[in-house]
């Protein structure tokens, strides 16, 4: 299995605070990624990073900011946490970014709960 | 934009049978891969099988294949000799390929099928 590690594994937070995910890889992989999952809507990406400091938005990317300073994490944040933001967050890294289709090996995910 | 469409949200089947799950895609992309992942109560990510677009043979993994469809962008998978294990949510996922770069990898999920496999 991908060494990748999520962590917390859950999380409960209330409404307003700040919050941060984290996402370890030990493949030194280039591509990292961000994903939420809701019902009905399955996994979205919220930012990803091509790089250390290079990032870009994904389709779901209002109220996250990213972080990569070192190629092994991936942080997400919420800076003030919405009812809204409630979901399974998901970390995914890759090799090759697509070029070769390789498929992105995922994290355990992260339960965050917003009340 | 591409959007990718799995229209059961739930299915079932008996152990040992076959179903098939169904998924479209819409895109103006030529140069793509398509992919199906298994998602357990465990909540693991599994990737389950893949296939280049341009490439017109089927994928097979085993037990699973798919059915792909490039002019009418379908890709269906097909399970055979259910079993127990197999109970999951199914992703449909779509990864465009740009000529001469890369789209960053950036996967595109259908809304998930939740299969569940009866003894």
């Amino acid at each position: 299995d991908a060494g990748i590690t999520q962590s917390p594994r859950h999380k409960v937070t209330e409404t307003g605070t700040p919050v941060t995910l984290r996402c370890h890889q030990t493949e030194n992989h280039r591509y990292m990624y961000w994903y939420r999952q809701d019902p009905g809507h399955g996994l979205r990406l919220i930012h990803y990073s091509y790089g250390v400091k290079d990032t870009d938005k994904g389709e779901v990317s209002d109220g996250y900011s990213v972080s990569r300073s070192k190629t092994e994490d991936f942080l997400l944040t919420l800076e003030s946490a919405t009812s809204s933001q409630t979901s399974v967050y998901f970390c995914a890294i890759s090799d090759s970014g697509g070029v070769t289709g390789q498929p992105q090996h995922f994290g355990d995910g992260t339960r965050l709960s917003i009340l | 934009a591409q959007t990718v469409t799995q229209s059961q949200p739930e299915m079932s089947v008996q152990e040992a049978e076959t179903v098939t799950l169904s998924c479209t895609y819409d895109t103006s992309e030529s140069n793509y891969y398509l992919f199906w992942y298994k998602q357990p109560p465990s909540r693991q990510m599994i990737l389950v099988i893949r296939q280049e677009a341009y490439k017109q043979q089927n994928a097979t993994e085993n037990r699973f294949s798919v059915n792909f469809q490039k002019a009418a962008k379908s890709f269906s998978l097909k399970i055979s000799d259910s079993q127990l294990g197999d109970t999951a949510m199914y992703f449909c996922a779509f990864m465009k390929l740009l000529a001469g770069g890369t789209s960053y990898g950036k996967l595109t999920f259908g809304q998930g099928t939740i299969l569940t496999v009866h003894p």
